[in-house]
């Protein structure tokens, strides 16, 4: 167990529809990163929050959008979603989040994504 | 740009043999390095991380990571594989920007590791 908790473990949706997944850091971790992985696109980067603002972003369409909160969740909003967001979903956290930082990223056990 | 590519989508080992993933990236800045491990149905577990020390870099479960910036490489090794071994593995790149210090993640394709006895 890592520390990292991501709900909901499963989601099924349709296409069109708008769903959030949420993921509760490690305590006193104040990093968010959140990761897409995929048959068709392998693990990709979407973006890391921390201590509340946007740090880094990669690959994220614009139909999705994050946010890290006061209590340091996150929520990862997905949009207009298509058959290719099926992907498992997965967040982690870090203490710091810098290039410096030492320390380690906690992944959580990911959220699976089914859009039909 | 960075870019990682892993040679080998799979590997097959036997049990006590030697384990070799390879990694070349490509970046523009210096790199910092990472190898990451994933078991089924699991979340990523950090094995290794390279941030511009030490070139052999030692991580968890026996595994060890060599940085060699002539080669543009950052192949993984473990003397003597286990049947616990048996995973994904994905090499990634973050790069150290003077007016970025936080780099975006670019992972490789991943190399599935099968250990027999």
């Amino acid at each position: 167990d890592s520390g990292v908790t991501q709900t909901p473990k499963h989601l099924i949706t349709a296409t069109g529809q708008r769903v959030t997944l949420r993921c509760s850091p490690r305590s006193g971790d104040l990093s968010v990163y959140w990761y897409q992985q995929s048959l068709d696109q392998g693990l990709q980067f979407l973006i890391q929050y921390y201590n509340g603002e946007e740090r880094a972003k990669g690959n994220i369409l614009e139909r999705f959008s994050a946010q890290q909160f006061p209590d340091l969740h996150s929520e990862l909003n997905l949009s207009s979603l298509e058959l290719g967001d099926s992907a498992l979903y997965f967040c982690a956290s870090q203490r710091g989040g810098t290039l410096a930082s030492t320390d380690t990223q906690y992944f959580g056990p990911g959220t699976r994504l089914t859009v039909l | 740009a960075q870019s990682v590519t892993q040679l080998g989508s799979h590997v097959s080992v036997s049990e006590g043999a030697l384990v070799l993933l390879r990694c070349n990236y490509s970046s523009s800045v210096p790199p910092y390095l990472f190898w990451y491990v994933q078991y089924p149905n699991q979340g990523l577990q950090l094995l290794l991380k390279y941030t511009s020390a030490a070139t052999l870099v030692k991580g968890i479960n026996g595994f060890e990571a060599e940085f060699k910036k002539s080669e543009t490489s950052f192949h993984l090794t473990k003397p003597s594989a286990h049947m616990s071994d048996a995973a994904e593995y994905f090499c990634a790149v973050r790069e150290l920007r003077e007016t970025d210090s936080w780099g975006k993640f670019q992972f490789g394709a991943g190399t599935q590791v099968v250990v027999t006895p």
